[in-house]
């Protein structure tokens, strides 16, 4: 029983270089998210899916995409990586839109220098 | 906007008493709150769910608490044990299906 996986662990990318984080989940969740992490800073929503087509913004989609072309994968995209990309990004997903827990990845660590 | 205030600093207790961590939320009423744990390096975990019409909720040595006059919830971890630290997060449902986050509270129990 997977859950949330996510991929890469960590990644170094340079300025204006571009990246796809993947994120994929085997629970037949519905609801899925991207979440960007600082040092000592709460959880940030970048995108959310309530479907396969179906994506929306969150408080910070600058700078990011994504698209959700099954239940299981929700990849991220960066286009022309800037240093305040800098963070740790988690995929969650959750079987429910109301009341129902996420369930985290354990995260992408990136670096952009 | 909404928010899900916690603590910033970090919480230091002794091995076997009862630590209590707070969560405060503005300009909005959620639904419910909901608590995760997270470890360094990995990802939240989720512990516990209450509901705004409930005052009160208990898993093993788990407690939280829900108060809508105050804006509060306190989650509450009793006979604390040095594997509890950890930081812990709480989190309010938003306008759609989200959740908005708190900074956490990293919690430090001391042998």
């Amino acid at each position: 029983n997977a859950g949330v996986t996510q991929t890469p662990k960590f990644r170094i990318l340079k300025i204006g270089q571009s990246m796809t984080l993947q994120c994929t989940q085997d629970m037949n969740h519905n609801y899925m998210y991207w979440y960007r992490q600082d040092p000592g800073m709460g959880l940030k929503l970048i995108y959310y899916s309530v479907g396969a087509g179906i994506t929306d913004k969150g408080e910070v989609p600058n700078g990011y995409n994504v698209s959700r072309s099954t239940t299981e994968d929700f990849p991220l995209r960066l286009e022309l990586a800037a240093p305040s990309q800098t963070s740790v990004y988690f995929c969650a997903s959750r079987d429910r839109g109301d009341f129902g827990s996420y369930t985290f990845g354990s995260g992408t660590r990136l670096t952009v220098v | 906007s909404q928010k899900i205030e916690q603590n910033s600093e970090a919480l230091n207790i002794q091995e076997g008493k009862t630590a209590t961590l707070t969560c405060n939320y503005t300009n909005y009423s959620p639904a419910y709150l909901q608590w995760y744990r997270q470890d360094p390096g990995r990802g939240p975990v989720f512990l516990l769910l209450i509901r705004e019409n409930e005052k009160e909720k208990r898993k093993e040595r788990l407690k939280v608490t829900f108060d809508t006059t105050l804006k509060q919830s306190l989650f509450h971890i009793t006979a604390s044990q040095p594997a509890d630290s950890a930081t812990y997060l709480c989190a309010g449902d938003n306008a759609g299906n989200m959740l908005t986050f708190g900074g956490g509270t990293r919690l430090m129990v001391k042998p």
